[in-house]
Order: structure tokens, then sequence, then C-alpha cells
């Protein structure tokens, strides 16, 4: 079957870096999405990721590494607007996105 | 910023009534998306389309139906509500070639069926 795996829940302190990882096991791989979802939100896309390496954006990072099935997010200078859940999703070879169940990142003063 | 719209936000209904949850999109997006989401659990798609006239079903079967005789149009039909169906839906659209673009997501509807 397919599966996404992130950790369920995660807590860092303001100004600090954090990193979310996420590993997938899917019938094909046609690239790799972050959401940021706030607390009774909708999802909002933060980074595509569809070849190895890093991606740069801002304060937020995603890296992808397509031979071990394994991403992650990365995130600097912690703000407390950053507390949501992050969410990760594979395209999959139909082109159907697969989606973990989120990681809810706490931010402590 | 995104224009997709849905309503309505909040629903409380009883057992066995029939509910449209609408949903609209102004940047003439192809592709549209129903997802269903439980609090802490990963997004199921329900339904979605390529454009007009076109459905299908997602791997989430909930016993509802959709239809898209407009592009920004992209209705959600459930015939009979149960508890079971209880659950925040979300819509989605997106302009990407075979689904590479990002989603652009709706504030969501919250059903709640007594």
């Amino acid at each position: 079957g397919q599966n996404i795996d992130q950790p369920t829940e995660m807590t860092a302190t303001e100004g600090a870096i954090v990193q979310i990882n996420c590993t997938y096991q899917t019938s094909g791989f046609n690239g790799l999405f972050w959401y940021q979802q706030h607390a009774g939100e909708a999802p909002t896309f933060l980074s595509y990721n569809v070849l190895d390496g890093l991606e740069e954006k801002g304060r937020f990072s995603s890296f992808l590494s397509r031979s071990k099935g394994y991403s992650y997010l990365l995130l600097k200078e912690l703000q407390m607007k950053d507390s949501a859940s992050y969410l990760c999703a594979v395209l999959d070879s139909n082109y159907q996105l697969i989606w973990g169940a989120g990681t809810k990142l706490i931010i402590k003063p | 910023e995104a224009d997709i719209y849905q309503t309505p936000r909040y629903l409380v209904i009883g057992t066995g009534k029939k509910i449209t949850l609408e949903c609209s999109q102004t940047m003439g997006h192809d592709k549209m998306y129903w997802y269903q989401q439980d609090p802490g659990m990963e997004l199921h798609l329900i339904h979605y389309s390529y454009g007009v006239n076109s459905t299908e079903k997602g791997d989430l079967s909930s016993e509802s139906t959709v239809s898209r005789i407009r592009t920004e149009h992209f209705p959600l039909t459930l015939e009979s509500a149960r508890p079971s169906h209880t659950s925040q839906y979300l819509c989605a659209s997106s302009d990407g070639v075979g689904d590479t673009g990002e989603l652009f997501f709706g504030e969501g509807s919250r059903l709640t069926v007594l």
C-alpha cells in the first residue's frame, strides 16, 4: 500500500530551527508537496520538490531524496505564527496526491 | 490570494437530510477537488474534476455525488446524511499540468450530522 509517515507532533522554541521529516512509500513518484494548515483553516501551499536537493524559500526550506523516499521541511527563525500543522503529500504514478496525517508544530516563547 | 469559496462554513443537520455543499472559484482553474478531513488525520480525496462535465470518484467512498456544469462551480451533494458523514469538507482547485500545480483550498465546510 501507499504510505506517508511524519511525526504527529513537535515542539520548538521561538527563534530556533526545526526540521520536520517525511518518509514515503508510494507507487511511483511525481513530486512532493508541503502545505501549512493553521487550526480551523484551509491548507496553504509551501513548497514542491520533484528533483533531489534543497529548495530554499525565505525562512522555509524543503529537501528531497528520491532514493531514500525522504523529505524534510526546515523552518528557521521560528515565530509564534509558525504554530500550525505541516502536511506532506506525494504525487504518485497516477498523479494522485497521497497525504500524510500532518505534523502539529507547537512553538513556545 | 486564492479566490475559492465554500458555503456553508458550518452546518448542523439531522440524519436523513439531503445537503449540498457549494464550492466556487474565480481563477478559471480546470481542476477541482473535494477532500474530507477529520481532526489530526490525513486528507482523503472524495471526488475530483478535470473540467466541465468531467467528474471522478476518489479513494474515499462517501456516498456523495458531484457535478461540474460550469468551470467555476463544483457542488457536493449528500442524498441522505448520516452521523458518519460528520467531518470537515475541503474544496480545492488547481491549474497545474498533470496535477503538479499547487492546490488552492477553500475555507472548508464543517458538517455535523445528528
